[in-house]
């Protein structure tokens, strides 16, 4: 079973720049997930899709953070314009239905940004 | 906001012996926990979980515990193995919100 698949591996840009990430979760998965981790610390939750509709977006920075899963398979996040305190691993992880009590997350390898 | 804290951001043990990694939450309507399991570039993987319900699961070397009453939880591993060698994260849920802890990076020396 293939897992979920992330690219570009690694990004470099200069502040202000815009950067796209793409994700491919675990097929028939429901859910997917946008998660930063910032170095030293836990993932952060940006966003959560079910299926194609936003379920929880309430930490996403939306003055330059977006996110869409077009026909509820493959999710982009954009970032626009980058600052430097974006840099980050922002990992993608999916689930078969939802992060419920007994349910847990499939991560992808994660896009490594630096912002310059 | 940190409602999930694991306060060691790192342990050293000797192969063979037991790897106790702990963890601390503060919202007492979390409801499952989870350890997850993270080499370098790679993304975290599901190792063990408990309900909270329960006090204690295992999964061959590994055990979760679950105080609930301390909002504590604890991973142990025995017989540790230079394999474990990795970031373990904890994480909590309520209600479909899980939330991570900083991370402990596990060092078994051969």
């Amino acid at each position: 079973e293939a897992g979920v698949a992330q690219s570009p591996r690694y990004k470099i840009i200069e502040k202000r720049q815009s950067v796209a990430f793409w994700c491919n979760p675990i097929s028939g998965h429901a859910t997917l997930y946008w998660y930063q981790q910032i170095l030293g610390q836990g993932p952060k939750l940006l966003i959560q899709f079910q299926n194609n509709g936003v379920v929880d977006d309430s930490q996403l920075p939306k003055d330059r953070f977006s996110a869409e899963r077009l026909k509820g398979v493959d999710s982009t996040l954009k970032i626009q314009p980058a600052k430097l305190e974006d840099s980050a691993v922002y990992l993608c992880a999916s689930s078969l239905v939802k992060a419920a009590t007994n349910e847990k997350l499939f991560f992808g390898s994660g896009t490594q940004l630096s912002v310059l | 906001d940190q409602q999930v804290k694991q306060n060691s951001p790192s342990l050293s043990v000797q192969e063979g012996r037991i790897s106790i990694l702990n963890c601390d939450y503060t919202n007492s309507m979390f409801d499952y926990f989870l350890w997850y399991k993270k080499y370098p570039a790679e993304g975290p993987t599901f190792l063990i979980s408990i309900s909270s319900i329960k006090d204690k699961n295992e999964d061959g070397r590994f055990t979760v515990f679950l105080n609930k009453s301390a909002k504590h939880l604890s991973l142990h591993i025995v017989p540790s193995q230079p394999g474990d060698s990795a970031v373990y994260f904890c994480a909590a849920v309520t209600n479909g919100d899980m939330r991570f802890g900083a991370g402990t990076r596990l060092t078994v020396k051969p």
